[in-house]
């Protein structure tokens, strides 16, 4: 079955500490694998997309990085206003699938 | 730039009474897709539509019904309506079904049903 995990679930950091996020999928075909960030009470705002293993793209202190099972968002220094879930989504068929999402908190 | 236009914001409903959501996607986007998330859960797939046709359908009860107009907006019509439905409902468009991945959302419509 096609799934896409996150981890973790939730996360909390002192501004300027550095920090992963991980996002597993088991998807045969893959056709890309997308972040978005999604602020509370808001729609998730699309952030990359990655289509092969060993691909990066970054925007500002966002990092995200695609292997063969797995993608990761690294955060470098982060600040409160990074503070949101960020999601990843695997397109399938026409609709893209989420998964559960990292809680982010990002303390002054 | 324009976004995704979703109404109403927030909608009070009893149980077994009908909602409708509306959508009106980005300009010349031809692509609709709805998503319900609840609280604390990720965006779970409703249905979607390319050039007023359903190209892809989810988790989507058969109390719901959608389509897609000739002017690409949507409607999402709910009957019957449970305290579960209760829920974030949100429209994304994208220009082209098999898209990049990259679908524009609106700012969501919040049902509760009391």
């Amino acid at each position: 079955e096609d799934q896409v995990t996150q981890s973790p679930e939730a996360l909390r950091l002192q501004e300027g500490e550095s920090s992963s996020l991980n996002c597993s999928y088991t998807v045969s075909g893959l056709r890309g694998l997308f972040w978005y960030r999604q602020d509370p009470g808001k729609g998730p705002e699309f952030l990359f997309t990655l289509y092969s293993a060993g691909e990066e793209k970054e925007k500002e202190r966002l990092k995200a990085t695609l292997t063969k099972k797995e993608s990761f968002l690294h955060i470098t220094a982060p600040k409160p206003e990074d503070s949101a879930t960020y999601l990843c989504a695997v397109p399938l068929t026409d609709k893209l699938i989420f998964g559960t999402g990292t809680r982010l908190q990002v303390f002054p | 730039a324009a976004g995704v236009i979703q109404s109403p914001r927030h909608l009070i409903k009893e149980k077994r009474e009908t909602a409708t959501l509306k959508c009106y996607p980005i300009p010349r986007h031809d692509t609709v897709y709805w998503y319900q998330q609840g609280p604390g859960q990720d965006p779970q797939f409703l249905i979607s539509f390319y050039e007023k046709m359903q190209s892809d359908k989810g988790s989507i009860p058969d109390r719901f019904s959608a389509q897609q107009f000739s002017d690409y907006h949507s409607e999402l019509n709910m009957s019957s309506l449970e305290l579960g439905d209760s829920a974030l409902y949100f429209c994304a468009s994208s220009l082209g079904p098999r898209n990049t991945g990259e679908l524009f959302f609106g700012e969501g419509s919040r049902l509760t049903v009391l």
